[in-house]
């Protein structure tokens, strides 16, 4: 089965750090480009950040930018985002998702969606 | 920043009507349009991409329509399964965005 899984959420105090994993299944990550996209309670969707199919380039929203990196272990197929200096207004659930990449192209549709874990920045 | 305006916040729809939801962008994104469909407690779920195009294993039921700013979601007729909250995306630049969504509930 194609799926996404993410785990690493958890409660940590302003200022602290946190790394979140994304482990993809049924299919090879590093052929995909990939995204986080988090969502405060009782809110909307937010996008946070974005690497390419090669890992070439990577793009931060300017709220992260700074703090958080995008990265991937192709040895483990798996997208992780490290958080630094977190701040109460980063506490969301965080998905991760893949985005299509052809020969030609990368779309850029969040197209398979991970279940999410929450990450609680409270002191 | 393109700012995504989607109307309305709430669609009250009994069972088996039409919903139309609609999607606008502040400035034009050609057809880099996504919808997406969230379901309590649920991630997200790609319906639409391309404006138009369903993704794979989305019922006929749901078209997606419009190019440059003013985009639109049809169901054509709501399954019980359907109740939950739409949001477009755009993809044309960075940041990508997000409308803050339509909760479409049962009337």
């Amino acid at each position: 089965e194609v799926q996404l899984l993410e785990s690493g959420g958890g409660l940590v105090q302003p200022g602290g750090s946190l790394r979140l994993s994304c482990a993809a299944s049924g299919f090879t990550l590093s052929s995909y480009a990939m995204s986080w996209v988090r969502q405060a309670p009782g809110s909307g969707l937010e996008w946070v950040s974005s690497v390419t199919g090669s890992g070439s380039s990577s793009f931060y929203a300017d709220s992260v930018k700074g703090r958080f990196t995008i990265s991937r272990d192709s040895s483990k197929n798996t997208l992780f985002l490290q958080m630094n200096s977190l701040r109460v207004e980063d506490t969301a659930v965080y998905y991760c998702a893949n985005h299509v990449v052809t020969a030609r192209e990368t779309y850029w549709y969040f197209d398979l969606w991970g279940r999410g874990t929450l990450v609680t920045v409270s002191s | 920043e393109i700012v995504m305006t989607q109307s309305p916040a709430t669609l009250p729809v009994s069972p088996g009507e039409r919903a139309i939801l609609s999607c606008r962008a502040s400035q034009g994104i050609s057809s880099n349009l996504a919808w997406h469909q969230q379901k309590p407690g649920q991630a997200p779920r790609l319906l639409i991409y391309g404006a138009s195009t369903r993704a794979t294993g989305i019922p006929a039921r749901f078209s997606g329509s419009g190019s440059g700013t003013e985009f639109t979601l049809t169901i054509s007729s709501l399954q019980s399964e359907d109740f939950a909250i739409y949001y477009c995306q755009q993809y044309y630049n960075w940041p990508r965005t997000f409308g803050l969504g339509t909760k479409v509930e049962i009337k």
